[in-house]
């Protein structure tokens, strides 16, 4: 069974409009999420994080809000730009079970210019 | 050359070959892994190496066998796959083991190796 859910294979989004990508977990013990980005042909690149103490973390253009009681986290790009065009994972830690990072599915980001 | 990097990039291979999957790092990270990328899944853990140790196998097939001779080296030798092996394998490294402190869940992949077999 999936703990780390990505419900959405794909978004598009007009550019300078908000991308808005989705993720939901099971493990109530997971304490730390990210958000991985990739373009094809490459690994994915880290993006942003947020540790379960907190609800909010903002990156420039990138904002992950984590609602615990829902067991929900969300990743905001404002304004959305071509570039941001990528594959989007979403990925879940926690502290006993050290090494296993879980992975989402991952939502294809498409930003039309 | 800086990051992590993997070799080959592409491999096709047949069910009675023997290969193997190269993986290195420059970034003088303590942990390693390797994951598998299939069609719409999410990214498995296969294995998770910590200064040189196997701290994690996940149920992975005897047909592949991990190898780490350093720090900074990680194999993945391949023999009698099947086809539904084929697949993207990604090699990533971090500081520290993921789950300890914040920065070690930050992991930094390599491009990866597609794997076709036949």
């Amino acid at each position: 069974d999936q703990q780390v859910k990505q419900n959405s294979p794909s978004l598009s989004v007009q550019e300078g409009r908000i991308s808005i990508l989705n993720c939901d977990y099971t493990n109530s013990m997971f304490d730390y999420f990210l958000w991985y980005k990739k373009y094809p042909a490459e690994g994915p690149t880290f993006l942003i994080s947020i540790s379960s103490i907190k609800d909010k973390n903002e990156d420039g253009r990138f904002t992950v809000f984590l609602n615990k009681s829902a067991k929900h986290l969300s990743l905001h790009i404002v304004p959305s730009q071509p570039g941001d065009s990528a594959v989007y994972f979403c990925a879940a830690s926690d502290r006993g079970s050290q090494g296993n990072l879980i992975f989402g599915k991952g939502t294809k980001l498409s930003v039309k210019p | 050359e800086t990051g992590v990097t993997q070799t080959p990039r592409h491999l096709v291979m047949g069910m009675t070959n023997k290969k193997s999957l190269k993986c290195e790092q420059h970034l003088g990270h303590n942990a390693m892994y390797w994951y598998k990328q299939s069609a719409k899944k999410p990214l498995e853990l296969m294995f998770v190496y910590s200064l040189e140790e196997r701290v994690e196998n996940n149920s992975v097939p005897s047909r592949f066998s991990p190898e780490c001779p350093n720090s900074s080296h990680l194999f993945l030798h391949l023999h009698t796959l099947q086809p539904e092996d084929s697949a993207l394998y990604l090699c990533a490294s971090s500081q520290a083991l993921t789950g300890g402190s914040a920065g070690a869940n930050v992991l930094t992949f390599g491009a990866g190796s597609r794997l076709t077999v036949l």
